[in-house]
């Protein structure tokens, strides 16, 4: 139980065009969504905290206007890349976090992560 | 969420213990310590997580010292499919608006 998925594992696009990640819980209801972005031989930067029907609470630095979350259902949040760059590169991974009393004793539940190259 | 520090690399032979140290001396009472790790090119993997006494599991134990202000992640017959970032996060267990958050992780390399 407690999987999370993502889709698409990988795209490539190019400059100027938006692309959207989808991440999904698909045995459980999760409340809260995160997102992460990695570079190459860094950790996961958290760029964003995403609750079920309401606005996405982003970190110092992520522009929100650039990096549109909708997280509209308990088992779905989408990332949408506005206008790339190849700046934008890079290993996007969401987790989600269950309901109170879910039963789940971990709490956090990654997903395989999104391959983003912008050429 | 407390700080931790994690060597940032280690290795170890095929079928040998690897330990992995963490050190959280700034931890609070109601805080748990939690490993993920994270295989190249793939999300975080839970492994392990526990408050003051060792935990094991099927994949690892966790030796929590009796002040808390380290542990040690201990694989106990390392393969080479444990080659992985190894991340050591110290959080409140359940609920609240705790912030996940990542530090550098231990890279470690198992070799044959």
């Amino acid at each position: 139980g407690a999987v999370v998925s993502q889709h698409p594992s990988w795209v490539i696009c190019k400059s100027g065009t938006s692309v959207k990640i989808e991440c999904r819980s698909l045995d459980f209801q999760a409340t809260t969504m995160f997102w992460y972005r990695q570079f190459p031989k860094q950790s996961l930067m958290l760029m964003a905290t995403s609750n079920e029907g309401s606005k996405a609470t982003y970190e110092q630095g992520v522009e929100k206007d650039k990096f549109l979350i909708n997280h509209a259902s308990l088992t779905l949040s989408t990332l949408t890349v506005t206008s790339a760059h190849p700046e934008d590169s890079s290993f996007y991974i969401c987790s989600a976090r269950p309901l109170e009393g879910g039963g789940y004793y971990y709490e956090q539940y990654f997903g395989p992560g999104t391959r983003l190259t912008v050429t | 969420d407390a700080k931790t520090t994690q060597p940032t690399s280690m290795d170890c032979a095929e079928g040998r213990a690897a330990n992995l140290p963490c050190n959280h001396s700034t931890i609070s009472g109601n805080e748990y310590v939690y490993w993920y790790r994270q295989i190249h090119s793939q999300g975080p993997q839970y492994i392990i997580h526990g408050l003051k006494n060792n935990e094991t599991n099927e994949m690892a134990s966790l030796i929590i010292t009796e002040d808390r202000k380290s542990s040690t992640l201990i694989l106990p017959h390392a393969t080479l499919r444990d080659t992985a970032v190894y991340y050591c996060i110290v959080r409140v267990a359940s609920g609240g608006s705790y912030i996940p958050t990542f530090g550098r992780g231990t890279s470690l390399i198992v070799h044959p």
